[in-house]
């Protein structure tokens, strides 16, 4: 089993570009999230799916848009591009409450 | 607003030592407190996790200590090994679609 496999790695955008950042699980979980992570700032919840076709905003959802097609991929979409949005975004995914999360390796987003 | 207060900010604790972070939590419909391990370049890792019926929790080395009326609760590494060395994490959920994070405690362990 692969896990939680996010696309791509790395990533530098101009501002004001968009773009989709890639998450999919091979492991038939029905909750999805997407985190960003700040140094000092911990990992703050972007937007969250409990099921296809359900999704709901967390901490900080502004600038970025999600949509839950399937229960294996949950795309994270930047729809114009800041330098506030730089970050190392990881996805995540669970079966359930007292399983945990599996998060993946995650995407280092610089925006210039 | 933090709904997951995290200290220190960054530990170092000699080799054998015990190392202890804590973490605080306002909303008490939290019913799942895990804690994640975090190595760099990494993602986190679900390390322990402790629902709040309980007032420890404790798997091999990692100790989870709950406090339910102060609404807190710690980790405890005990015998603390280099390979500990990483970033952890604690957290509050309350449906295993919100999970909240703290703010991360940077661990050392000098040899």
């Amino acid at each position: 089993n692969a896990g939680v496999t996010q696309t791509p790695k790395f990533q530098v955008l101009k501002t004001g570009q968009s773009m989709t950042l890639q998450c999919a699980q091979d492991m038939n979980h029905e909750y999805m999230s997407w985190y960003r992570q700040d140094p000092g700032m911990g990992l703050r919840l972007i937007h969250y799916s409990v099921g296809a076709g359900i999704t709901d905003q967390g901490e900080v959802p502004n600038g970025y848009n999600v949509s839950r097609s399937t229960t294996e991929d949950f795309p994270l979409r930047l729809l114009s591009a800041a330098p506030s949005q730089t970050s190392v975004y990881f996805c995540a995914s669970s079966y359930g409450l007292d399983y945990g999360y599996t998060f993946g390796s995650g995407t280092r987003l610089t925006v210039v | 607003q933090q709904q997951v207060k995290q200290s220190p900010q960054s530990l170092i604790v000699q080799k054998g030592g015990i190392s202890i972070i804590n973490c605080a939590y306002e909303n008490t419909a939290f019913d799942y407190f895990p804690w994640y391990q975090q190595f760099p370049g990494k993602g986190p890792a679900l390390l322990i996790a402790i629902r709040p019926d309980v007032s420890e929790k404790k798997e091999g080395r990692f100790t989870i200590s709950f406090n339910k009326s102060a609404k807190q609760f710690s980790l405890h590494i005990m015998d603390s090994q280099p390979g500990d060395s990483a970033t952890y994490f604690c957290a509050a959920d309350s449906s295993a679609s919100k999970i909240i994070f703290g703010s991360g405690t940077r661990l050392s362990i000098r040899p």
